[in-house]
């Protein structure tokens, strides 16, 4: 079974704080997303990688950055958290065209 | 902007009914479309990609493609109280394996 594990699963960070989701799959897959799920807009792109040492821009991607260390590891930085970032945050992996994988989510609240 | 499209918002259908989901894309660049569902709590599960032209059957869940139009529906017969969920489209760009979600339909069956 593919496996995508997002940490932590609940944060609650202060208004300009910094917070770091981590997500790990072992899918063997290229492609990794972090998405973003608020009621009313379904899921949004924040970043996506297709390798270690790649990043690509999704369609939210203002006050957020990712990383992709290795193949397995991907993470979303918030250097300055602001309570619109308040949401829940998944994490995916896949290949181009193939059925994608998504972690439990994490719960991002910023007060 | 949104590049796919989902309605209805919501749809309640009784047990037993048939349920109809619809997605248009508009960008020709989307080459595999995708269906997943989503119960409260967990993250999103792929039901059935489709790729072709036509109609594609798995059980009750049907999906159809037309490509001409990049119009995309899911047929749900025989509707289960468990298929009440949030069901995504998503659509890959095979130019930049970015894969987008529509904002979702939510599904109740009534028993």
């Amino acid at each position: 079974e593919a496996a995508v594990t997002q940490s932590p699963r609940n944060k609650v960070t202060v208004t300009g704080g910094n917070v770091t989701l981590s997500c790990r799959q072992t899918n063997s897959h290229n492609y990794m997303y972090w998405y973003r799920q608020d009621t009313g807009h379904g899921l949004r792109l924040i970043h996506y990688s297709y390798g270690a040492g790649n990043l690509q821009i999704g369609d939210v991607p203002d006050g957020y950055k990712a990383t992709r260390t290795t193949q397995e590891d991907f993470f979303l930085l918030l250097e300055l958290a602001s309570p619109s970032q308040t949401s829940l945050y998944f994490c995916a992996s896949s290949e181009v065209g193939t059925e994608v994988f998504f972690g439990k989510g994490t719960r991002l609240t910023v007060v | 902007q949104q590049k796919v499209q989902q309605s209805p918002e919501s749809l309640s259908v009784p047990e037993g009914g048939m349920a109809s989901l619809n997605c248009t894309s508009s960008d020709r660049n989307f080459q595999y479309f995708w269906w997943y569902r989503q119960h409260s709590g967990e993250g999103p599960k792929a039901l059935m990609s489709i790729f072709s032209d036509g109609d594609k059957k798995e059980g009750r869940f049907t999906a159809h493609l037309n490509k001409a139009s990049l119009h995309v529906s899911l047929h749900i017969r025989d509707s289960q109280p468990s298929d009440s969920a949030l069901y995504f489209c998503a659509a890959t760009n095979t130019n930049t394996g970015k894969l987008t979600f529509g904002d979702g339909t939510v599904l109740t069956v009534k028993p």
